[in-house]
Order: structure tokens, then sequence, then C-alpha cells
């Protein structure tokens, strides 16, 4: 089966980029989503398809996905994004559907 | 708007049969290219996706517990129905259920509120 691998955490200071990353063989070549879940709360979807935004998302999250890596990038991080994020892709030989394990993003 | 909301039973018994239904608004599980999926979470763990049925009735499993799920839908009443069997307490967990949509691949963009399930003798 399938399986995505991302850091369990990345801390980062108010203002700076945060860079989170998920790993998978060959991922460059799937569609890569992107969820955001904070504590006692569902998960959201803030980017799909490697790097587009659904609406009410904020321009300073963005993705990319090439060869074995796609990143979830969030420019000017503020203390509201501290949040649990999970990577997610389709597949359809194997699994259809796979989630990383989560990076939790702390705010320093 | 699209919302949707669990519901079911928040403690079950080992070996016992789980039913949980997500009713939703706001689209129609007839439209093409529309899914339902359901996605758990153990109390601090991560994600693990369950199921998802699709607009024209094909369904997928996880590979792992596609012995033990059924996923069905009633289109007329806007819902979607997960079962579970032989219900473990490692199967404790927040039960989702998630719109899901299609672009290069899909991907769910508007989730429940999830339900928290025991299972505890």
């Amino acid at each position: 089966s399938y399986v995505l691998t991302q850091p369990p955490s990345v801390s980062v200071a108010p203002g700076k980029t945060a860079r989170i990353t998920c790993g998978g063989n060959n991922i460059g070549s799937k569609s890569v989503h992107w969820y955001q879940q904070k504590p006692g709360q569902a998960p959201v979807l803030v980017v799909y398809d490697d790097s587009d935004r659904p609406s009410g998302i904020p321009e300073r999250f963005s993705g990319s996905n090439s060869g074995n890596t796609a990143t979830l990038t969030i420019s000017r991080v503020e203390a509201g994004d501290e949040a649990d994020y999970y990577c997610q892709v389709w597949d359809s030989s194997s699994d259809p559907v796979v989630f990383g394990g989560g990076t939790k993003l702390t705010v320093l | 708007q699209i919302t949707l909301k669990e519901s079911g039973p928040t403690l079950v018994k080992p070996t016992q049969t789980l039913t949980l239904t997500c009713t939703f608004s706001g689209f129609s599980l007839s439209t093409s290219g529309v899914g339902v999926g359901w996605i758990r979470q153990p109390p601090g763990k991560a994600l693990e996706w369950l199921a998802l049925i699709y607009w024209n009735d094909d369904k997928r499993y996880s590979p792992s517990l596609k012995s033990r799920l059924t996923i069905t839908k009633d289109t007329s009443k806007n819902q979607v129905v997960l079962t579970m069997t032989n219900m473990d307490p490692v199967d404790t967990a927040t039960y989702y259920c998630a719109h899901s949509g299609y672009s290069y691949g899909w991907f769910f963009d508007y989730w429940g509120q999830g339900t928290l399930v025991t299972v505890s003798s």
C-alpha cells in the first residue's frame, strides 16, 4: 500500500515561513491535498491538487509537489496557524485514499 | 451551503456492529463527480480513511478494514450509512463523514463535526 511520510512536528516563529513536507514514492505524479486540524475541530481543506486553495483560505497557504516530496508552505505564520496538518493523496491503483501521519505545527 | 452531520451510538460493546448515519444537505449524491467518505481519528492519533461511495454507487474501502465495512447511500433521504462489524476497543475514535470532490484526485472539502464512538464493555 502507498505510504505518506510527514515529520511529526515543525516549529516556526511568528512572521516566518513554515514548510511541512509529505514524502511518498513518486508523489509528484499524484495530486496532493492538505488539511489543517485545530484541537477539537474537524479538518479543513487548505490546499488541493498540489497548489490550489479553496475559497476563504488565505494566500499565505501554498503547496508544491515534485519528485518524492510534496510541501505545504505557510508564509507569515500567525499564532492561529498552530494546528495539525495532514497530507492526502488518491491512488486509483491501490488504496484509493491515503493520509499522512500528520505534522504538528507549533508557533513559537 | 454544504453541511454534513454524523449520528449514531456513542458507546458500543466489543463484537457489536456499529451503524453510523451521515445526513447531508446542499448537494445531491446523484450528481456526477460527487462522493461521500468516512474518516476516523482515534484520540490523539492521525486521520484514517475508511470508505468512500460515489454518485454512481461505486464503493471503495480501506483494504485493512474492507472485510468489516459496508457503505450505502439513500439519495432520496440525503444520507450515507456506514456499518462496521465486530467492533473492538481499538476502534474507539471520532468518526467523520465528508463531501468528496474530484479534480485531479478525490479530496474532502466539507466535513461533518464528527461523532465520538467508544468501544467498551
